[in-house]
């Protein structure tokens, strides 16, 4: 990808799971963003979590932030058949880069 | 939430053709528009960078005469694929930031480019 790798490039689970997906970047950043994109469709944006910021929530998602590892991580709990996408970071200050994406699969 | 719309979601087109995608925010105005390729199970690769109202900024590798962007007013940028071939076959999204806000991107529904 033109800035960094996510890991894994997919993951399999079953509803009710939790799911964790990592992000790893290449430059200094100022926000850091995961998007999520159903087959063949536009991308979704999830949260967005600022350099000066480790961890944030929003509903069933968590996500953190380790700048001097330049790395982040996306955490989906008690997932759900409906959450099965690609999932994406992207990194950038005045344009963004996106990660490899992780594919997910929920199974019912 | 911000509404980008992308058009057309699918052409085909002949070989040596060219083809017009239009991005719009509908509700919002955006003041720089992002145009990305993706290839299958691929992740999305930027192309380039428009600012309304000035040139494109292209990344390394992309041919700026093959891939014409216009961005001329703050919710609209097109984007021309000029005679075009099988290889650029391929789904084209764009992403409109807003001129106000916490920078995220705001998507179409992408363009799936198919040349004969």
């Amino acid at each position: 990808s033109q800035q960094g790798e996510e890991d894994p490039q997919a993951l399999s689970i079953q509803e009710g799971e939790n799911a964790t997906m990592n992000c790893s970047y290449k430059t200094s950043i100022n926000n850091l963003q995961w998007y999520r994109q159903n087959s063949g469709r536009g991308l979704v944006h999830l949260i967005l979590i600022r350099s000066n910021e480790r961890e944030k929530h929003s509903g069933r998602l968590r996500v953190t932030l380790d700048t001097s590892k330049k790395s982040s991580s996306l955490l989906i709990t008690a997932s759900r058949a409906a959450d099965t996408a690609s999932y994406f970071c992207a990194t950038g200050f005045n344009k963004f880069y996106f990660g490899s994406g992780t594919k997910l699969n929920v199974k019912p | 939430g911000a509404v980008v719309s992308q058009h057309p979601s699918w052409v085909i087109c002949k070989s040596g053709t060219s083809v017009k995608i239009e991005c719009r925010s509908l509700d919002f105005q955006a003041t720089t528009m992002f145009w990305y390729r993706q290839f299958p199970k691929q992740s999305l690769m930027l192309m380039a960078t428009s600012n309304e109202g000035s040139k494109a900024t292209y990344e390394q590798g992309v041919e700026k005469d093959k891939f014409l962007i216009n961005h001329a007013s703050l919710t609209l940028s097109t984007l021309t694929v000029t005679s075009a071939h099988p290889e650029d076959s391929s789904f084209y999204i764009c992403s409109a930031r807003a001129y106000t806000g916490s920078g995220e991107l705001f998507f179409g529904e992408g363009s799936r480019l198919t040349v004969l």
